[in-house]
């Protein structure tokens, strides 16, 4: 079946860090793969999105590049804030949406 | 543009109450998704509408739950005689097709069931 697989969290950053967060996929055919973000006591916001191989998806200093080979859709930004502080979730998206368990997400000034 | 609008925000019932969630998709998205997110987890999928027709319920509890999406209003998730296990984050989102489009998700309601 499809499945995402991202690390498990929680990750504590200081301010200006470089994040990166590993996710990878399993699935039948070839998916969309999506980025959200879910800040406390809201709902999901889509961050970024990349519906090929080798398509790279980017927001707000946010990136992730759609590895086939590898079978991986990376989320990574430069310079982190503390308003960047959420869960993130990465999903693919073939007939319906599978999720990753989320990483939470903690900058620190 | 209003995103997805859901009510309410916040749920709370009693024991073998009825929970009744609402969801108005974006305007002019005809399909509706809803998931389920419990305390320190990801979403899991529930169901899947287009209008007037379930298109894929497999995430769905066979009893209790039930989902619709009419012709005229918003889309409803119903639980039947909740237990404290329904408490959870309900999620409703839309998109313009099926497949691999993006969804839009609402803010959610947070049920608890005392």
């Amino acid at each position: 079946g499809n499945s995402v697989t991202q690390m498990e969290g929680p990750v504590t950053l200081s301010e200006e860090a470089f994040l990166t967060i590993n996710c990878t996929y399993t699935a039948t055919g070839y998916p969309s793969l999506f980025w959200y973000v879910q800040y406390p006591g809201e709902g999901l916001q889509l961050l970024l999105k990349a519906t090929k191989a080798d398509d790279k998806g980017s927001n707000k200093g946010f990136e992730a590049t759609y590895r086939k080979e590898t079978t991986s859709f990376h989320l990574e930004k430069g310079s982190v804030q503390v308003s960047d502080s959420a869960v993130y979730f990465c999903a693919l998206s073939l007939e319906k949406l599978v999720f990753g368990k989320g990483t939470k997400l903690t900058v620190n000034p | 543009n209003a995103g997805v609008m859901q009510n309410p925000r916040h749920l709370v019932r009693r024991r073998g109450q009825e929970a009744r969630l609402r969801c108005s998709p974006v305007k002019g998205h005809s399909h509706v998704y809803w998931y389920r997110q419990l305390p320190e987890e990801g979403l899991k999928f529930m169901v899947y509408l287009q209008k007037e027709n379930i298109i894929d319920e497999s995430g769905m509890p066979k009893e209790r739950f039930s989902a619709e999406f009419p012709k005229e209003g918003p889309s409803i998730l119903r639980i039947q005689q909740v237990v404290r296990g329904d408490s959870a984050a309900y999620f409703c989102a839309s998109s313009t097709l099926q497949g691999k489009e993006t969804q839009y998700f609402g803010p959610g309601t947070r049920l608890l069931v005392l």
